[in-house]
């Protein structure tokens, strides 16, 4: 089945710098890939995702990047703020069908810390 | 705020004991998806559910059981608990699906923590 490696695991750095997180996936058939933001206490919450058929996405200082023939795809945050501090998460599925599945397959999560 | 509850949010329980974890998804979704998060494993698949159906299925154990009613709100069942099943729970619900190829967001619930004493 799918596996979803995540790096780093911690990440700290200063107010108004760049943070990349990365993610590697196995299953070649994987086509939609979601970043979540979980804050101390609450659920994830969906930032940024993008899907197969293209290469890169952004909203605002967010930006995700997807390279197929590596299976990989990263997280770019830009001028990060206190605010940013939290867990992300990366995941992955397969192709959703007919059948109508989607479970996501996670990442271990990147602690973020953003010092003012 | 992503349109999912869950109740209770909180859960302090015996070892042995049996609780039930309800969820009810955003508005107008038929998919119901179920997720473990502890510190060891991560955040894990359970079990999905689509219109009353079950769709999907991850590392559940025998002890967990889940269903989804005619009005679409979802239950987990958690059985025999052990300390291992301290966790966060977390509900999640998507658009009913576009008959294409890709997932439909995944929206999640605030969680429920159980702890198991």
């Amino acid at each position: 089945g799918e596996n979803v490696e995540q790096h780093p695991s911690t990440l700290s750095v200063q107010e108004g710098d760049s943070a990349v997180i990365k993610c590697t996936y196995s299953d070649s058939a994987s086509n939609y890939f979601p970043w979540y933001k979980q804050e101390l206490g609450k659920g994830p919450q969906l930032i940024i995702d993008i899907r197969s058929n293209v290469g890169e996405k952004k909203d605002q200082r967010i930006a995700v990047t997807l390279n197929k023939t590596a299976k990989h795809f990263s997280l770019h945050i830009t001028e990060t703020q206190p605010e940013d501090s939290a867990v992300y998460f990366c995941a992955a599925t397969t192709p959703q069908g007919s059948s109508n599945t989607g479970k996501l397959i996670f990442g271990q999560g990147t602690t973020l810390q953003v010092k003012p | 705020d992503s349109g999912v509850t869950q109740t209770p949010k909180h859960l302090i329980t015996a070892t042995g004991q049996r609780v039930t974890l309800r969820c009810s998804p955003r508005s107008g979704d038929l998919s119901v998806y179920w997720y473990q998060q502890s510190l060891d494993q991560g955040l894990q698949f359970l079990i999905q559910y689509y219109n009353g159906e079950e769709r999907a299925k991850g590392n559940i154990l025998e002890r967990f059981s889940a269903q989804q009613f005619p009005d679409l709100h979802s239950e987990l069942n958690l059985s025999s608990l052990e300390l291992g099943d301290s966790a966060l729970y977390f509900c999640a619900s998507s658009p009913n699906p576009s008959g294409g190829l890709y997932q439909e967001t995944q929206y999640f619930g605030p969680g429920t923590r159980l702890l198991v004493l």
